[in-house]
């Protein structure tokens, strides 16, 4: 089965700074592969995805770039804000629709400090 | 709309008691499943189901069983519970792509 490994597993950022989470995958049909955010206390929502025909996806001031060749994949997030602070999960799939089971990475802690 | 409804939110058992977790949706969402956060491990998927009537084992399948007699509804119980089972649960049902997550519910096996 699929396999997501993700690093690093705490980030500590000053706020304005950037952040890069990095995640990789074994199974090469996944062509999915979507990140979430998760406050404290609450589940996981989803803050942007990216196809496998795709190589950069950004919305405002986060980015996902996919390395099919190399099976990596990374969350960029510029101009960090202190509601940035929050768990973060990569995840993959072999296909979006509801039949694929999605695979979670262990999660990244991002704290932004004032 | 309410998306995905969890409860309880927290709940305490004592080793050997069996509970039921509720999870319902109103979004019309065939494919369900329940997953548990512990520290370090991320999100772990129990079991799943992709409609009514299906439903299939995930990673973590051992100690909980589920069923699924409506589209909304997807409950998860525990048979008999045990210390290892102290978690946070997560009930989650997809469309096309996004996944949609309940509030989750905390629970401490004593």
């Amino acid at each position: 089965g699929e396999n997501v490994e993700q690093h690093p597993s705490t980030l500590s950022v000053q706020e304005g700074d950037s952040a890069v989470i990095k995640c990789t995958y074994s199974d090469s049909a996944s062509n999915y592969f979507p990140w979430y955010k998760q406050e404290l206390g609450k589940g996981p929502q989803l803050i942007i995805d990216i196809r496998s025909n795709v190589g950069e996806k950004k919305d405002q001031r986060i980015a996902v770039t996919l390395n099919k060749t190399a099976k990596h994949f990374s969350l960029h997030i510029t101009e960090t804000q202190p509601e940035d602070s929050a768990v973060y999960f990569c995840a993959a799939s072999r296909s979006p629709g509801t039949a694929s089971k999605l695979t979670f990475g262990t999660g990244t802690r991002l704290q932004v400090t004032l | 709309n309410a998306g995905v409804t969890q409860t309880p939110k927290f709940q305490v058992l004592k080793t050997g008691q069996s509970m039921t977790l509720q999870c319902a949706q109103d979004m019309n969402h065939e494919y369900m499943s329940w997953y548990r956060q512990d520290p370090g491990m991320g999100l772990r998927l129990i079991h799943y189901s992709v409609g009514a009537g299906i439903t299939d084992q995930g990673e973590v399948p051992n100690g909980y069983n589920v069923s699924r007699s409506t589209t909304e509804d997807f409950p998860l119980r525990l048979l008999s519970a045990a210390p290892s089972q102290t978690s946070v649960y997560f009930c989650a049902s997809r469309g096309y792509t996004e996944a949609f997550f309940g509030q989750g519910t905390r629970l401490t096996v004593v």
